[in-house]
């Protein structure tokens, strides 16, 4: 079965350090998301992409954030100058189209210090 | 935005006993309903859903409900087993919305099987 995967599977960074974190989605999927799981808390919707742009972004993604599909295959996140809070696990994920089953990676355990 | 709220936050059952999650959520315009189970550590995984055109949807000894009415549905677990010990979370979502909102989650049920 296709999977979404990502890179690292666990990241230490120190507090204002950028950080990128990848993923590749399932190949005929054109919907992408992140996610972000706080340990012991509930998995957050931080923005999905679509035709190459920003769709929908909640009050997380703020200005550190940016997403970007550069080649067409790797969809990143990367958090420009990481904060101790920053600390989860961040989850991608990806869908055919609007409507069908959102698929998450195994996720990106980002540990800030 | 839509607000989704799960009960119980801990559940404890017997081997072989039935273990029923709640959630309401707020958006009246969402259509579909997917419930993820979570080991601890891993991603979480579909695990059964639900759209608003249907009052009930089983899958073997999992069955979800939904009262569109009330803004409730539930995920029943029969005979439960050791191995559907996890955190399950329900969730919400606008299918055709157009702006494809992410999935939105409720806080999680711990379920814990006692053998």
């Amino acid at each position: 079965e296709p999977e979404v995967t990502q890179t690292p599977s666990h990241q230490v960074t120190q507090m204002g350090q950028e950080v990128i974190l990848r993923c590749v989605p399932i190949s005929n999927h054109l919907y992408f998301y992140w996610y972000r799981q706080i340990l012991g808390q509930k998995v957050e919707f931080l923005v999905s992409f679509y035709n190459n742009e920003i769709s929908e972004k909640s009050e997380i993604f703020d200005d550190q954030f940016s997403v970007e599909r550069p080649d067409g295959s790797n969809f990143t996140l990367k958090i420009r100058s990481t904060k101790l809070e920053d600390s989860a696990m961040y989850f991608c994920a990806s869908e055919f189209s609007a409507g069908n089953t959102i698929y998450f990676g195994e996720g990106s355990w980002l540990t800030v210090v | 935005g839509e607000n989704v709220e799960q009960h119980p936050s801990t559940l404890s059952v017997q081997e072989g006993d039935s273990a029923v999650i709640k959630c309401t959520y707020s958006d009246s315009a969402s259509n579909y309903f997917p419930w993820y189970k979570q080991e601890l550590g891993k991603r979480p995984q579909l695990i059964i859903d639900i759209r608003s055109n249907v009052g009930e949807k089983k899958d073997q000894r999992i069955a979800v409900t939904l009262n569109k009415t009330a803004k409730h549905f539930s995920l029943h677990i029969t005979e439960t087993q050791p191995e559907d010990s996890a955190v399950y979370f329900c969730a919400a979502y606008i299918l055709g919305g157009g702006g494809a909102d992410g999935l939105t989650f409720g806080k999680g049920t711990h379920l814990i099987i006692q053998p």
